[in-house]
């Protein structure tokens, strides 16, 4: 079962500019982290941000979570080509229980 | 750092034939997790296994069964392929404790 939803589906930007990408999701949860995909390849963990907090940093990443409107933001400033990849979000509840995750967003730096 | 290899890049089977896509993780996880990614429909969750020899119904278990008989090594098989399974196949682990998934390149598998 998909929990989260990412929006836009796509998006496409000049270097050096800002990317924000959006999730919402639907039930309760502990974490929402956010992943990285290189086409082809595997997913890589980003930043990982916890239902008690509302921001969260990690060089030029900016996470903001609203557990009101259950929805979650990436915004990643001053792009890079090598930024271009897809964008998931996952959310994590209690215990070992799997990860859910959405459909991604694909972004596209130009450079 | 956590490694998580998958025995192939690159497969191409026929249909009915045995599919066996193997998972390996060096980080002692307990956790260990099969996602099957398509375009537009993104992760789904196949099966996971949380111990050796358990293992736990994902999303879509159909056509797919595993095998976790050590802890590092966690198998995918697909008893009889079929055309409809061609898809990218993608590993995870997690400690029982951690949060976070770490994944492996990827399989990306083409049945004929």
């Amino acid at each position: 079962s998909q929990q989260g939803e990412e929006d836009p589906q796509a998006l496409s930007i000049q270097e050096g500019e800002n990317a924000t990408m959006n999730c919402s999701y639907k039930t309760s949860i502990n974490n929402l982290q956010w992943y990285r995909q290189n086409s082809g390849r595997g997913l890589v963990h980003l930043i990982l941000i916890r239902s008690n907090e509302r921001e969260k940093h990690s060089g030029r990443l900016r996470v903001t979570l609203d557990t009101s409107k259950k929805s979650s933001s990436l915004l990643i400033t001053a792009s890079r080509a090598a930024d271009t990849a897809s964008y998931f979000c996952a959310t994590g509840t209690s215990g070992n229980t799997p990860l859910v995750f959405g459909k991604g967003t694909r972004l596209s730096v130009i450079a | 750092d956590v490694k998580v290899t998958q025995s192939s890049r690159y497969l191409v089977k026929r249909t009915g034939e045995k599919v066996f896509l193997e998972c390996v993780q060096d980080m002692d996880h307990e956790n260990m997790f099969w996602y099957r990614q398509d375009p537009g429909l993104g992760l789904r969750l196949i099966y996971f296994s949380y111990d050796v020899k358990m293992k736990e119904k994902g999303d879509i278990p159909e056509g797919y069964s595993v095998s976790r008989e050590k802890k590092e090594r966690f198998s995918l098989i697909l008893e009889s392929a079929s055309t409809n399974q061609t898809s990218m196949y993608l590993c995870a682990s997690m400690g029982q404790f951690q949060e976070t998934q770490y994944f492996g390149p990827g399989t990306r598998l083409l049945v004929l």
